[in-house]
């Protein structure tokens, strides 16, 4: 089954509105969690996230950890069309010994209509 | 600072080749990481290595085979490519930290 689940698969809104992404996942020896943009072509870099409670911002979006729930939140708000994108979630844990393993979800397919 | 470099961009393969895809970065990161990534869906991971001469298993590592000789390459090489090998994909590498992504190599099987 799949480690890393995100939530909703795809959503459109209208601009200025806000939205909220989500994405659990259960895996044994976490490290961190990371959120990333993927419009056309390679996903870029949002956030990572290690610690729980600690909000990440960058402008309009911002992001929060609970590693209690597992589970983490990306924010948009006043959404602008160029937010329109692939939203991917990914988990980092440990697997054997030093072996760092990043995991990706399905991704949340944004779409932003003037 | 070329980042992660992926060639080709593009391929269409018959049924049955072989082909690598090349990744190179130039970042001095140990973990590199190989995904495909199928039409609206995530990215799955194929190999993962955490330096060189060590790599692992991802989740759909049937088909493919690796190799990371140096710290800066890390190829996927395809023996027999099928039909269900169609896909993009992305190389990436990664401190401890974020995953740089290269910018991908669309392959398609007939």
């Amino acid at each position: 089954e799949d480690k890393v689940v995100q939530s909703p698969l795809s959503l459109v809104v209208h601009e200025g509105d806000t939205v909220t992404l989500n994405c659990s996942y259960e895996v044994t020896n976490f490290r961190s969690l990371l959120w990333y943009k993927q419009e056309k072509k390679a996903p870029t870099f949002l956030f990572m996230l290690t610690s729980s409670g600690i909000e990440k911002k960058s402008g309009r979006l911002s992001s929060i950890l609970d590693k209690k729930e597992l589970f983490s939140i990306l924010n948009i708000t006043a959404t602008q069309t160029g937010d329109s994108a692939v939203y991917l979630c990914a988990v980092r844990e440990v697997s054997g010994g030093s072996n760092y393993k990043l995991t990706f979800g399905k991704g949340t397919l944004l779409t932003v209509n003037p | 600072n070329a980042g992660v470099t992926q060639t080709p961009k593009f391929r269409i393969l018959k049924i049955g080749q072989s082909m690598t895809l090349q990744c190179a970065q130039d970042m001095n990161h140990n973990y590199m990481y190989w995904y495909r990534q199928d039409p609206g869906m995530g990215l799955k991971l194929i190999y993962y290595s955490v330096g060189a001469g060590i790599t692992d298993k991802g989740e759909v590592p049937n088909g493919y085979n690796v190799s990371r000789s140096t710290t800066e390459d890390f190829p996927l090489r395809l023996e027999l490519a099928a039909p269900s090998q169609t896909s993009v994909y992305f190389c990436a590498s990664s401190p401890h930290t974020e995953a740089f992504f290269g910018q991908g190599t669309r392959l398609t099987v007939v």
